[in-house]
C-alpha cells in the first residue's frame, strides 16, 4: 500500500492564479480531509469528506474548494491564490473514529 | 471554544531518561485521541490512538494515558533514544472535527 499520496511536494504560485493539489489513497477510507500547518497556528482544517460525493467544511474554508468523485481522491483547488495561502498543505484519511494517516505534504508558497 | 494545549512547548533530555509530554484539551466531549511524531520538513506519523472509553494504549516503549473528565492526556516515553528527537503533536476528535495541539519539540542527546 503507498497509503496517502500528495503531488506536488513544492509549489510556487504568483497571487491571482490557480492551482489544484492532488491527493489520493489506497486504503479505501471513507474520511479524507485537508488541512494547513503554519508556524504559531499548528494544523488548522480547512475541509472534509464524509464519503465520495459528500464534502463539508473546516475552520478555514475560504479560498478553497474541494470535491470527492470516488473513494480514492480528494483534490483541493486554489481559485484564486493569495500570500496568506502560503503554507503547508497535508491531507488525511481514515475510518470511522479509527486513526488518520498523513500524506507527507506539499508545500506552497504565494508570491 | 474546543482548545488543546501542550505542555511543554521544548524539551531537551540526555539518551536514556525516561519522559513525560502532556495535553490537555478543554472539552471532555471526545470521540479520540490520537498521538502523532512530525521530523522537520515531513508529515505526521502517527504512535498511539486512544477512543473515548480507553484509559491508555502501549506501543513498545511508548504509552499514552486518557483522563476525560480532568481533559488531559500524557504520552510516556521510556529509555529515549537520539532518534525519538521530534515534535510530538496531540489531536483530539470532535466527531468530524480534529483539533491540534501546537506540539512539543523534543531534543535527546547522545
Amino acid at each position: 500500500n503507498a497509503g496517502v499520496t500528495q503531488t506536488p511536494k513544492f509549489q510556487v504560485l504568483k497571487t491571482g492564479q490557480s492551482m489544484t493539489l492532488q491527493c489520493a489513497q489506497d486504503m479505501n477510507h471513507e474520511y479524507m480531509s485537508w488541512y494547513r500547518q503554519d508556524p504559531g497556528m499548528g494544523l488548522r482544517l480547512i475541509h472534509y469528506s464524509v464519503g465520495a460525493g459528500i464534502t463539508d467544511q473546516g475552520e478555514v474554508p475560504n479560498g478553497y474548494n474541494v470535491s470527492r468523485s470516488t473513494t480514492e481522491d480528494f483534490p483541493l483547488r486554489l481559485l484564486s491564490a493569495a500570500p496568506s495561502q502560503t503554507s503547508v498543505y497535508f491531507c488525511a484519511s481514515r475510518q470511522y473514529r479509527t486513526e488518520q494517516y498523513f500524506g507527507p505534504g506539499t508545500r506552497l508558497t504565494v508570491t | 471554544k474546543q482548545e488543546v494545549t501542550q505542555i511543554p512547548a521544548a524539551l531537551s533530555v540526555p539518551e536514556g531518561e525516561n519522559l513525560v509530554l502532556n495535553c490537555s484539551f478543554t472539552d471532555s466531549a471526545i470521540y479520540n485521541l490520537q498521538w502523532f511524531r512530525q521530523d522537520p520538513g515531513k508529515g505526521l506519523t502517527s504512535l498511539l490512538l486512544i477512543q473515548s472509553s480507553q484509559r491508555e494504549q502501549t506501543s513498545g516503549r511508548l504509552n499514552a494515558s486518557l483522563d476525560k473528565s480532568s481533559g488531559r492526556s500524557t504520552l510516556y516515553i521510556a529509555a529515549s533514544q537520539p532518534g525519538d528527537s521530534a515534535t510530538y503533536l496531540c489531536a483530539v476528535s470532535y466527531g468530524q472535527n480534529f483539533v491540534f495541539g501546537p506540539g512539543t519539540r523534543l531534543s535527546v542527546l547522545p
